[in-house]
């Protein structure tokens, strides 16, 4: 059973524009998200989190939007370029980031130039 | 379908005893596997990763080891823990480096 949920496998976008990935989760305890990005042949490294307080969270090109009603976090890349194109991971945690990580099973981004 | 197991769950070890933990990948023939870790704070770093029986890489020098005995079977050990050995050890496997990584559940691990 999928805590972390990124249903979609793959993005296209176009260099300059808005890329949008999303995460839905089912436990309601998790109180802390993560999203990770890893470029083929490397491990996952951290882009961003947020914690349930928040429902938004900025760094630079790179912004995450937390739904806790919805269940259902976000991430968005302004503008988009060709070297974000990657697979990026949601993870949730409970304890503010102490627990265990639930990772999606991932979504690869695309930016064509 | 693919289904990816860790055990055990938590561990809580004396600093100096040995470390065994296992990934077994069922569903899947001749995945890479990986061994990530997750320490307090910080992001997922890449211990080691093996493209085939008996063929580790690994890419963080430390008190570690990695061995694949068996095609979709991935050994994480050490022979005496550190303090600095504490974290979340997640095990992944994939069809390709290009390809997404699907992780295990993974282990708490705390060195006392």
């Amino acid at each position: 059973d999928q805590q972390v949920k990124q249903n979609s496998p793959s993005l296209s976008v176009q260099e300059g524009r808005i890329s949008i990935l999303n995460c839905d989760y089912t436990n309601s305890m998790f109180d802390y998200f993560l999203w990770y990005k890893k470029y083929p042949a490397e491990g996952p490294t951290f882009l961003i989190s947020i914690s349930s307080i928040k429902d938004k969270n900025e760094d630079g090109r790179f912004t995450v939007f937390l739904n806790k009603s919805a269940k259902h976090l976000s991430l968005h890349i302004v503008p988009s370029q060709p070297g974000d194109s990657a697979v990026y991971f949601c993870a949730a945690s409970v304890n503010y980031g102490q627990g265990n990580l639930i990772f999606g099973k991932g979504t690869k981004l695309s930016v064509k130039p | 379908s693919q289904t990816i197991h860790q055990w055990p769950a938590t561990l809580v070890q004396p600093v100096g005893s040995p470390l065994s933990l296992e990934c077994t990948v069922e569903g899947t023939s001749n995945p890479n596997l990986y061994w990530y870790r997750q320490a307090a704070g910080r992001g997922l770093q890449l211990l080691f990763y093996s493209v085939g029986i008996g063929q580790i890489s690994s890419e963080v020098p430390q008190n570690l080891s990695a061995s694949r005995p068996q095609d979709r079977q991935f050994i994480l050990s050490s022979k005496k823990l550190l303090l600095s050995d504490s974290g979340f050890y997640l095990c992944a496997w994939g069809a390709g480096h290009t390809d997404t990584q699907y992780f295990g559940p993974g282990t708490r691990l705390t060195v006392l």
